[in-house]
């Protein structure tokens, strides 16, 4: 079974800074991996999928890595900004099926 | 579109009540997923559809939880009868067939039961 770890819970960085999320996962057998984002009281926004062979996924700021063998993805955010202020969260399928198992999530917050 | 429709936003409702919640996918998908969202837990999938039959509802915690997908373009979940417990973010989200289909979530309907 699947397993992903999101490490902090929260971040805390001034404005302007660069900044790297961590998603990590017990299963390497996966076919992609997506970054989310959550604001308070809204649904999850699917930002990134980079899939297995891929090593890397950008959009505008943001740049996803992933890594099979070591179970790591990462997600780099660039020049913060207060709006990127929000929840972090990465999922990988479970193999075999369509199940995605989430983390618990990164809290983020950039200061102004 | 759209996007993924769910309703209603809020339910507050006393225990013992029926709660049913409502989904309507993104025209043309055909996966339709139930999460439930809480601080002590965080998202957990409940039960899937592919094309319009459900797949794996391993997730669905009690016999007093089902969900329905009567045609692609409606599901529901329903709890009869609701506990406190089940008090939480429910969301619905959808995506296409495909390894690397973006997955895509309804706003949620946030649950009370007193």
């Amino acid at each position: 079974k699947q397993e992903v770890t999101q490490i902090p819970a929260a971040l805390s960085v001034p404005e302007g800074e660069n900044l790297v999320l961590n998603c990590s996962f017990t299963d390497s057998a996966i076919y992609n991996l997506q970054w989310f984002r959550q604001d308070p009281g809204k649904g999850l926004t699917s930002l990134l999928l980079i899939q297995s062979s891929q090593r890397e996924q950008t959009s505008g700021r943001l740049n996803a890595s992933l890594d099979k063998s070591s179970g790591r993805s990462t997600l780099y955010i660039a020049a913060s900004q207060p709006g990127d202020s929000a929840t972090y969260l990465c999922a990988a399928p479970n193999f075999g099926n369509e199940k995605l198992t989430f983390g618990t999530g990164t809290r983020l917050t950039i200061i102004p | 579109d759209a996007g993924v429709i769910q309703s209603p936003r809020h339910e507050v409702t006393e225990m013992g009540q029926e709660v049913t919640l409502r989904c309507k996918p993104i025209s043309g998908h055909d996966y339709l997923f139930w999460y439930r969202q809480t601080m002590m837990r965080g998202l957990e999938l409940l039960i899937y559809f592919n094309n319009n039959v459900p797949i794996d509802d391993s997730g669905m915690p009690e016999d007093r939880f089902s969900a329905k997908m009567p045609n692609a373009s409606f599901s529901t979940l329903k709890i009869q009868p609701s506990e406190p417990r089940d008090s939480a973010v429910y969301f619905c989200a959808s995506r296409k067939t495909g390894a690397n289909e973006k997955l895509f979530f309804g706003s949620g309907t946030q649950l009370s039961v007193l």
